[in-house]
């Protein structure tokens, strides 16, 4: 069965310094992957996704994510962080016997310095 | 356009009340869901629509149902209300499998 690990549940950046969001999926094939991001009392909005194209995705805000199939890993990075970004982040893999579910990870709440 | 919208924003119940949530989208989405969100874990998949007049059960369905009778509604009830139920209820809609829109949630607390 498929699942996500988010390595972290918290991060705390300073603000202009790079943040990594870590994430594992496992999967016996190679899966379609997203990110979202939760901000404070808001909907959830979709980042950036990877359906097997490029490796590396970019996505809204200045985000990008690296599929590495070795690792069996997608982690999220921006180079710089800004005060906007504090946030719930979730890394999420698309079903396989069911292409409707998207299996969610527990959630990285990023949190920025100022 | 609104995107999706749902009805109550928030909610507490008695244990064994009922209540019905709603959802409704105005971007022609075929696929509509319903997930559950709880601290700690993510989003769970309890209903979705491919269509007007479907449904289908999803991870967590047990306690829940679901009606489409109009494309741009999809309700979510709750028959007899369990503390266990108690969460922040997100809709989502998509257009086929593209990206899925999220409304900003419904908090339940059931007492």
């Amino acid at each position: 069965a498929q699942s996500v690990t988010q390595l972290d549940s918290h991060v705390s950046v300073s603000e202009g310094t790079p943040v990594l969001l870590r994430c594992n999926y496992s999967s016996s094939y190679s899966p379609s992957l997203f990110w979202y991001v939760q901000h404070p009392n808001k909907g959830l909005q979709l980042l950036l996704k990877y359906t097997s194209a490029a490796t590396l995705v970019k996505g809204i805000n200045g985000f990008e994510a690296e599929f590495k199939k070795s690792e069996t890993s997608f982690h999220l990075t921006k180079p710089s962080a800004h005060m906007s970004d504090a946030a719930e982040y979730f890394c999420v893999v698309r079903g396989r016997f069911s292409n409707y579910q998207l299996i969610w990870g527990a959630g990285t709440k990023l949190i920025i310095k100022p | 356009n609104a995107g999706v919208t749902q009805t109550p924003k928030f909610r507490v119940l008695k244990t064994g009340q009922s209540m019905t949530l709603l959802c409704a989208q105005d971007m022609n989405h075929e696929y509509m869901y319903w997930y559950r969100q709880d601290p700690g874990m993510g989003l769970r998949l309890i209903h979705y629509s491919v269509g007007e007049g479907t449904t289908a059960k999803g991870e967590v369905p047990d306690g829940y149902n679901v009606s489409r009778l109009k494309k741009q509604n999809f309700l979510l009830g709750l028959e007899s209300a369990a503390p266990s139920q108690t969460s922040v209820y997100f809709c989502a809609s998509s257009y086929g499998l593209n990206e899925q829109f999220f409304g900003p949630g419904t908090r339940l607390t059931v007492l």
